[in-house]
């Protein structure tokens, strides 16, 4: 299997712009994380999904996070519009089922919002 | 909620040295522990974890963990540094059941191994 894909891997953009991010949990997981690392704030869970339903949102910054899972095999994290506060390292990552709870993670995308 | 805390920012060790990394946790009932190591620019990998049974885990790379109940700790261990040990390290804790269920992380701690 190839593991947990993200896209892209690095991202620079402008103040007010609308940046998309990218995952592709492995095939037969139930669940996928979405997290934003930074050096003041560590590692924070923003979303997660089981079977595609959102669960928790209640990691989500503000409304101009969103996330979206349309089906098993990708799901999109938009922010719209960008901040410079936003820039960070967003990891993707994912779960089976009964499997005690051992996430995978993907490479991250490191954004940076100028 | 579950919690984990990490009681040091860096740990510094040299090559062949023993090394520790330390973590507590609170949890209400029985607990469930990870840690994962992040090397640079890379995402999280698991190393270990702790269900139940013995409290001695072992995992990846040489690396082991013991489950002190009493103590309410879950250190990494290992008995011989590497430089290429060098990494940041998380531990983590099941919070919630079920759908509900996911990983509480600590801060992390550096460990620095030389030469």
């Amino acid at each position: 299997d190839a593991g947990v894909i993200q896209s892209p891997r690095h991202e620079v953009t402008e103040m007010g712009q609308e940046v998309t991010l990218r995952c592709k949990p492995i095939s037969g997981h139930d669940y996928l994380f979405w997290y934003r690392q930074t050096m003041m704030r560590g590692l924070e869970l923003l979303i997660y999904f089981n079977n595609n339903v959102p669960i928790d949102d209640s990691g989500m910054p503000e409304d101009r996070f969103s996330a979206k899972m349309p089906n098993a095999s990708f799901s999109t994290l938009k922010i719209q519009p960008s901040e410079p506060r936003d820039s960070a390292v967003y990891f993707c990552a994912s779960r089976a089922q009964g499997s005690y709870n051992e996430q995978f993670f993907g490479p991250g995308t490191r954004l940076t919002v100028l | 909620a579950q919690s984990v805390a990490q009681p040091e920012d860096q740990v510094n060790v040299a090559e062949g040295n023993p090394l520790t990394v330390k973590c507590t946790y609170s949890v209400s009932g029985n607990p469930y522990l990870f840690w994962y190591v992040q090397y640079p620019n890379r995402g999280l990998q698991f190393l270990l974890k702790y269900i139940t049974g013995d409290n001695l885990v072992k995992g990846s790379y040489g690396f082991e963990a013991e489950f002190n109940k009493s103590q309410t700790s879950f250190h990494l261990k290992k008995p011989s540094a590497l430089v290429s040990d060098s990494a940041l390290y998380f531990c983590a804790v099941r919070d919630g059941t079920g759908t509900a269920s996911k990983l509480t992380f600590g801060t992390g701690t550096r460990l620095q191994v030389t030469l």
